[in-house]
């Protein structure tokens, strides 16, 4: 079946500039978690949602960063004035509920210049 | 908070040889343990999984047992493969309460195997 995809897989963008980053589950799949890796901080934890409502933000690191999730089902990260700190992959990972596996998708690789 | 610590690399091994990645965590309860893999130009994988103590999880060869008594979930195989060389990413998901199941990650071994 179909796993988690992410879009766009590559970006390239100019400091100050916003971008959304998409993620489609696992059909079904009702918890979805953003994670960022980066070269200098690993792989980090961002947002959890659960349905359309995210009862935990913890990760986001700072006011420019935004997500939301429609449906149940479809999940956008949102970046306003990128800085060259946001330079990473970002991961999207969906389970069918939170003590399940997380299956990850592919990855957006974000570079802003 | 919760946190893991995993033995840095490089790791550069024969083929054949054996392979540990030390993975030592700090949580509290009882966290569900995880290694997951990240091939070349690939996704991350789940590799195998540990969620109470004493347990085993074991796939492809590879094995890590959780102990709590240490803290740690090791990965061993015994003999290695070109086609093993990846990232390995040790992984805990907390207990419960404020968790939500997210995954904390420690920083990555690269293995490379040569043939």
């Amino acid at each position: 079946g179909a796993g988690v995809s992410q879009s766009p897989s590559n970006k390239v963008t100019e400091k100050g500039k916003d971008v959304e980053l998409r993620c489609d589950p696992i059909s079904g799949h009702t918890a979805l978690y953003w994670y960022r890796q980066s070269l200098g901080q690993g792989l980090e934890f961002l947002i959890y949602f659960q349905g359309n409502s995210a009862p935990d933000k913890s990760g986001l690191p700072s006011d420019r960063f935004s997500a939301e999730r429609t449906g149940g089902s479809v999940s956008t990260l949102t970046i306003q004035r990128t800085q060259q700190e946001d330079s990473a992959v970002y991961l999207c990972a969906s389970n069918q509920g939170f003590q399940e596996t997380q299956y990850f998708g592919p990855g957006t690789r974000l570079l802003v210049l | 908070g919760d946190s893991v610590t995993q033995m840095e690399g490089p790791v550069t091994l024969s083929e054949e040889a054996c392979l540990t990645i030390n993975c030592t965590y700090t949580a509290t309860g009882y966290p569900s343990l995880f290694w997951y893999v990240q091939y070349p130009g690939e996704g991350l994988q789940l590799l195998l999984k540990a969620t109470k103590a004493d347990d085993k999880g074991s796939n492809k060869g590879f094995e890590a047992t959780y102990r709590k008594e240490t803290t740690s979930f090791h990965l061993e195989k015994g003999s290695v493969q070109v086609s093993d060389s990846a990232v390995y990413f040790c992984a805990l998901r907390g207990a419960g309460g404020t968790s939500y199941g997210k995954l904390t990650f420690g920083q990555g071994t690269i293995l490379t195997v040569h043939p």
